[in-house]
C-alpha cells in the first residue's frame, strides 16, 4: 500500500524556521511530484507547493513564494518543507499529498498531516 | 488568479436526503475540478475528478457535474457516515491548486 508518513508535531518561536518531511513507501518516489498543504485551525485547504523528485522542479503558491522551499531527497525517498520568518498565522496542519493515477490531476493519496504551532 | 467559491459554507440534512453543494469559478476552468471529502481530524479523501468522474471504491451516491464557471457536487440517500467537510479544488496547467472555502456537513 502506498504511504507517505510525515515527520511529527513542531512548536516554534515566532520568527524560527521549520522543516517537515514526507517520506514515501511502495511505489518509485521519482514518478509523481509531491505537494505540500496548509490546513489552519478550522479553516480550509490552501496548496502551499509541489516539487517533481524526477528532476528537482518545484512551483509555489503565490501567499508562499519566497519563505518556503521545497524538496525531494531520492537516496531517502523523502519530500521536505521548509517554512522560514514563521508567524502565528503559520499555525496549521500541514499535509503531503501526491497525485498517482497518471491520468487526472486528484491529489489521491495523502500523508497523515504534521501540526505546527507557532507560540512565544 | 482564479477564484473558486463554495456553497454553502454549512448545511444540514436528514439520513436519506439528497444534498448539493455548489462551486463557482471566477473564469472558465472547464473540467479542471475536483471533489473531496474530509472527517475531522483526518486527511482529506478525493471524491470527484475532472469534475464528474468518481474515484476507485467511492460510493456511487457521490455525483459531480458542471464545467465552465458553475460546479455542482451532490450526495444521493444521505448516510451518517457522510458527515465531513466538503471541499472544491480547481487545477491549472501547471499545476497549480485553489481550493473553495469548504462546506460543513451535519446530520439533522
Amino acid at each position: 500500500e502506498v504511504q507517505l508518513a510525515q515527520s511529527g508535531a513542531e512548536v516554534k518561536k515566532p520568527g524560527a524556521t521549520v522543516r517537515l518531511s514526507c517520506e514515501i513507501s511502495e511505489y518509485t518516489f521519482t514518478d509523481y511530484p509531491i505537494h505540500w498543504l496548509q490546513q489552519a485551525p478550522g479553516k480550509g485547504l490552501e496548496w502551499v507547493g509541489r516539487v517533481d523528485p524526477a528532476d528537482g522542479e518545484t512551483i509555489y503558491a503565490e501567499n508562499f513564494q519566497g519563505r518556503v522551499t521545497i524538496t525531494a531527497d531520492t537516496s531517502t525517498d523523502t519530500a521536505y518543507m521548509e517554512l522560514r520568518s514563521l508567524g502565528s498565522e503559520d499555525t496549521a496542519v500541514y499535509y503531503c499529498a501526491t497525485s498517482q493515477a497518471g491520468y487526472h490531476y486528484g491529489l489521491d493519496v495523502w500523508g497523515h498531516g504534521t501540526t505546527v504551532t507557532v507560540s512565544s | 488568479d482564479i477564484q473558486m467559491t463554495q456553497t454553502p459554507s454549512s448545511l444540514s440534512a436528514s439520513v436519506g436526503d439528497r444534498v448539493t453543494i455548489t462551486c463557482q469559478a471566477s473564469q472558465d476552468i472547464s473540467y479542471f475540478l475536483n471533489w473531496y471529502q474530509q472527517k475531522p481530524g483526518k486527511a482529506p479523501k478525493l471524491l470527484i475528478y475532472d469534475a464528474s468522474n468518481l474515484e476507485t471504491g467511492v460510493p456511487s451516491r457521490f455525483r459531480g457535474s458542471g464545467s465552465g464557471t458553475h460546479f455542482t457536487f451532490t450526495i444521493y440517500n444521505l448516510q451518517p457516515e457522510d458527515v465531513a467537510t466538503y471541499f472544491c479544488q480547481h487545477y491549472d496547467r501547471l499545476p497549480k491548486y485553489t481550493f473553495g472555502q469548504g462546506t460543513k456537513l451535519e446530520i439533522k
